[in-house]
Formats: structure tokens, sequence, C-alpha cells
């Protein structure tokens, strides 16, 4: 199956400050999704993007569908104590009628006071 | 409303044990998806339901998973014989209509000892 490499690992950033994350792959996708995921919590959707160079936002959070179809980034600005969790991209693959998920390892975002 | 949820919480098993863990999707949704979430990564696809209809069940890493959903709402993952390998946070999700935005419950973290 497809496989999405996602950077960086872990993060550590003061608050206040703006971070970046980004998604790669090696197929194509027609879909980007990026979701949180808090512990003990199942993952929650944050941001979907349908179309290649589409940049979309959403409050403090603005993620942009690479042209290439094989890219996104997820940036947060003036980042709070509430922003920490894991964040995911992930894509769907067309499997029978339905869209299962494809996810990247993911970026763990620590915000210090 | 209420969202998507899953028992038990926590569950540990003894190697060799069978296992049961329980999803019961949002009322009204048609599609309901398994993901296995290793420590660390990004959750990766099981099986995927269309009302009580399997229609994919490429993810499950072997003969020993076992899915079911028989009357098209609360959906059952059965694990037989667990191997340590099978730790892990079983997530579902469940979905209004195939390709629209999945909602994860909270998952079940296994652990084998």
């Amino acid at each position: 199956g497809q496989q999405l490499n996602q950077s960086p690992q872990s993060m550590f950033i003061q608050e206040g400050e703006d971070v970046s994350m980004n998604c790669t792959s090696s197929s194509i996708f027609n879909t980007w999704l990026w979701y949180k995921q808090e512990p003990g919590e199942g993952p929650v959707l944050l941001i979907a993007l349908y179309k290649a160079g589409e940049l979309t936002s959403n409050g403090r959070l603005t993620a942009q569908f690479g042209i290439t179809r094989k890219d996104s980034f997820l940036n947060i600005s003036a980042s709070i104590p509430s922003d920490v969790g894991i964040y995911f991209c992930a894509g769907p693959e067309l499997s029978g009628s339905a869209r299962q998920l494809t996810f990247g390892s993911g970026t763990q975002l620590t915000v210090l006071p | 409303g209420a969202g998507v949820s899953q028992s038990p919480r926590y569950k540990v098993a003894k190697r060799g044990q069978d296992v049961a863990l329980r999803c019961d999707p949002i009322s009204g949704h048609v599609s309901l998806f398994w993901y296995q979430q290793a420590l660390g990564q990004g959750p990766e696809f099981l099986t995927y339901f269309q009302n009580e209809a399997q229609l994919d069940k490429s993810g499950l890493p072997s003969d020993r998973f076992f899915a079911e959903r028989p009357e098209g709402s609360v959906s059952t993952l059965k694990i037989q014989r667990t191997q340590q390998e099978d730790s892990a946070v079983y997530l579902c999700a469940s979905s209004p209509a195939p390709e629209a935005e999945q909602y994860f419950g909270p998952g079940t973290r296994l652990t084998v000892t």
C-alpha cells in the first residue's frame, strides 16, 4: 500500500511560536487530511484538502495540498498549551466502496510554557 | 450527541487467550472501520463494513483476527490466541457514508503479556 512520510517526528516549542510540519508520499493522493490525537483519544479531523494547490485554514491552523499531489504541510500559528498532541497526515485509498485511510507516523508536538 | 464508543478501554490478556473488542458507532452511520495503532505509529487499516456486510478485510494481519457487525450497528473485533505482537490500540471509526469523514472512537488498548 501507499506510505506517508511525516516530519519532524517530534517538536518542542515555546508557547507563542509558530509550528510547521509536513508529509510526503511516493504516490499521488487526491485528498489530504490532517488529524490530531490526544492521549487516550482517537484522532480528530482538523483540516481536509481536496484540490492540488489548495490552501485551507481552520483558526490558527493552515494546511496546503502540494501541487504535485504528493505532499502537504500543516502550520500552527501562535501555539498554545492545548496544541499539545500528535498530528497525523492521512490520505484515503479507495478500497471497494469506501475510503480506508493511510496515516503517516505522526509528529509529536510539545508546547513549553 | 454521542460519539463512537468502544469497550473495554483497556484489556490485558495472557498470551494465547481470546479477546473481544466492542465498537458502538454513531447512530445511523452505515460505514464502520477498524484500525490498529502500534505504539509510536499511525493507525493502520484492518477492516471495513458497510451496514452488516464486511466489504474489505485486507488489513487483518492473520486468520486469528475476525470482525463482525451482524445487525449493521455494533461491531466486534475478535482476536484468537493472542500474541505479544497483537499489543496495540484498536480504533473504531464510523461515517455516515463510505467516502464521508470518519469519526474515531477512543480506542481499546490491548496489552498481551
